[in-house]
């Protein structure tokens, strides 16, 4: 069963954009984490926040994490026609990895 | 892709044949892993190493084995497969950032493997 559910499943923004996706999760973890995967491609790992962390940047990334509300965003700014792709947020608790079904994101030019 | 490749990249095969798929690593990671993706469910785990001849069953391990009897190589068999194991499947490592079996790292994905059961 999944333990990360990402919210929306969809969402359409165009180029210069911010978009942000929120991914909500049953179960205590150790960490989330995020992921991109391009269509026929791997899963690239974008960002890691710890249990104990609230917030963490990288570049144009922004991710917070709420542990009272299970609940995580990710935060694209300025966003790019290349950041088209399904991110996935994935909840990790002593090893079980639990991935969400994605939101596909796509940026228009 | 961190240095992890998987073979065959696709592969169509009949129901009841056996089918062996391969992760190998470059990194000398001790942690690694194989999942399944499929519409609708995201990544789901089906079992996990956390060193040489040291495997755990994931979320849906039925119907799967899995050996590493070297540090870069993860096996992954289907020892009869089935129509409903039809999927992408995925290799991934991470590093020693945990205790026994546990790793608390970021994980990295292989390209693929794009399996048909007919």
């Amino acid at each position: 069963s999944q333990q990360g559910e990402e919210d929306p499943q969809a969402l359409s923004i165009q180029e210069g954009e911010n978009a942000t996706m929120n991914c909500s999760y049953k179960t205590s973890i150790n960490n989330l984490q995020w992921y991109r995967q391009n269509s026929g491609r791997g899963l690239v790992h974008l960002i890691l926040i710890r249990s104990n962390e609230r917030e963490k940047h990288s570049g144009r990334l922004r991710v917070t994490l709420d542990t009272s509300k299970k609940s995580s965003s990710l935060l694209i700014t300025a966003s790019r026609a290349a950041d088209t792709a399904s991110y996935f947020c994935a909840t990790d608790n002593n090893n079980d990895m639990r991935f969400g079904a994605g939101t596909r994101l796509t940026v228009k030019p | 892709d961190a240095g992890i490749t998987q073979s065959p990249r696709h592969k169509v095969t009949e129901t009841g044949t056996p089918v062996t798929l391969r992760c190998h690593q470059t990194e000398n990671h001790r942690y690694m892993y194989w999942y399944r993706q499929d519409p609708g469910h995201g990544l789901r785990l089906i079992h996990y190493s956390y060193g040489v001849k040291d495997t755990d069953k994931g979320e849906v391990s039925d119907g799967y084995s899995v050996s590493r009897s070297k540090t870069e190589d993860f096996l992954l068999t289907l020892e009869s497969a089935t129509s409903s194991q039809t999927s992408v499947y995925f290799c991934a490592i991470s590093g020693g950032q945990g205790l026994g079996t546990v790793s608390t790292d970021t994980q990295y994905f292989g390209p693929g493997t794009r399996l048909t059961v007919l």
